[in-house]
């Protein structure tokens, strides 16, 4: 079983700054990685998928990278539409999501 | 575009059995017999779990070891609808279950179009 881990487990941080989010894989899955944000009330939204590919009209300012067990989401330049819980999902071994991280503003 | 609509909320008794259901439409390339079909439950105030999927069109199913032996998960093409039923509820199942088309004819990959959830609340 493949265990996804977040952190931090919250951030805050002021609108215009950039935001990085990490997320460690217990064991190597490739670019086998997707990140979702999800807002209260909503359901998740998938923003990349490969570790680094943008899913269709997420914004430029959204990156993913990394490779094997070690993986960044970056938020360049936060708006105040960004402001929601970030979850990392591996796909390489059945599914299995992070903990999730809470992005507030400072 | 491809919409998937879940059915309404429920409230169940501890030891009861809970089946939702998760219909696809607007899919006009009938992408719902080739596509996985996942489920994921959210307990309030907590991450995301995946419960399982299902590919359609082959009946292929996958079970997160956690669920196995008390949840199913079905399909019918014929009605582009998707079912999950968990049995032996417990008030540790309090949550919101959302369906999720995934990628591909697999049930690992990425989520791409998730329903609107469904909560169910399990109270004696």
């Amino acid at each position: 079983e493949i265990v996804m881990t977040q952190s931090p487990a919250a951030l805050s941080v002021s609108p215009g700054d950039r935001a990085t989010l990490s997320c460690r894989a217990s064991h190597s899955i490739g670019s086998n990685l997707a990140w979702y944000q999800q807002k209260p009330g909503q359901a998740p939204r998938l923003l990349i998928y490969f570790a680094s590919t943008r899913a269709t009209g997420v914004p430029a300012r959204f990156s993913g990278s990394g490779s094997g067990t070690e993986f960044t989401l970056t938020i360049s330049s936060l708006q105040s539409d960004d402001f929601a819980t970030y979850y990392c999902q591996q796909y390489n071994t059945l599914i299995a999501f992070g903990q999730g991280t809470r992005l507030d503003i400072k | 575009q491809v919409q998937l609509l879940q059915s309404g909320a429920e409230v169940k008794k501890p030891g009861s059995s809970i089946k939702v259901s998760c219909e696809s439409s607007g899919d006009t390339f009938n992408t719902f017999s080739t596509s996985g079909l996942n489920w994921v439950r959210q307990a309030p105030g907590q991450g995301l779990e995946w419960v399982g999927g299902i590919v359609p069109f082959s009946g292929t199913t996958d079970y997160a070891h956690k669920f196995q032996g008390r949840v199913t998960i079905s399909a019918d093409e014929s009605t582009s609808t998707a079912y999950m039923e968990l049995s032996g509820l417990k008030s540790e199942d309090t949550a919101m279950y959302y369906c999720a088309r995934v990628v591909g004819a697999t049930t690992s990959s990425v989520l791409d179009i998730w329903g609107q959830g469904t909560m169910v609340t399990v109270s004696s």
